[in-house]
């Protein structure tokens, strides 16, 4: 079966300009987290969505940041104005219910550079 | 604060056993997990603890004490494709998971 995939895998973007990066969870998966991992780093939370609803903001480093799953399944980040500090891999993961007792499958990631 | 530590980097020998410690300091506590991560690739899931013991999932297995705040992730038999970060990760009192920064395990034949 598919597993979680993301796109763009890498984007590049100027100082200023704004992205989009999409994830896809597994089908019927109603959780879905967004993670930050800088080079030699540890996942970093973001968010972290329960079908269409936002639980958790807490991670955001910005109101430039904003997340968005409108029908439960696909999710966006978006950054907007985006700052060299925002380079970095962005990993999306997806579980079949909440954060305890449930493994999180990752996706390969989308890796944002920003000149 | 919330804590989460693990060595930088280990080496061990093809063939050999390796022990990969994590200890950590958080603000509750509702399970651990340990996640393989191969360079450049997603995390994929290797174990989760919740109850004080150990696990044993073939090769791998992983110890909980959670009076003392700590795990470890034994890996037997090692193979060059174990070489990876290996990322111990606490679930908190909001059941949100904190991650540590991962042990670049390097394996040499």
């Amino acid at each position: 079966g598919a597993g979680v995939s993301q796109s763009p895998r890498y984007k590049v973007a100027k100082r200023g300009q704004d992205v989009a990066l999409r994830c896809d969870p597994i089908s019927g998966h109603v959780s879905l987290f967004w993670y930050q991992q800088a080079l030699g780093q540890g996942p970093e939370f973001l968010t972290y969505f329960q079908n269409e609803a936002q639980l958790d903001k807490s991670g955001l480093p910005s109101d430039r940041f904003f997340a968005e799953r409108p029908e439960g399944s696909v999710s966006t980040l978006k950054i907007q104005r985006t700052q060299q500090e925002d380079s970095a891999v962005y990993l999306c993961a997806s579980s079949l219910m909440g954060v305890a007792y449930n493994e999180q499958f990752f996706g390969p990631g989308t890796r944002l550079t920003v000149l | 604060g919330q804590n989460i530590d693990q060595p930088t980097e280990m080496t061990a020998t093809e063939g050999a056993i390796v022990q990969i410690n994590c200890t950590y300091q958080t603000s509750g506590f509702n399970g651990l997990f340990w996640y393989q991560q191969h360079a450049g690739e997603a995390p994929t899931f290797l174990s989760y603890n919740v109850l004080d013991g150990l696990e044993e999932k073939g090769r791998f297995s992983s110890f909980l004490s959670r009076s003392k705040g700590y795990s470890y992730l034994l890996l037997k038999e090692l193979q060059m494709k174990d070489s990876a970060s290996y990322l111990c990760a606490v679930i908190d009192s909001n059941y949100q998971l904190i991650w540590g920064a991962g042990t670049k395990l390097i394996i040499k034949p």
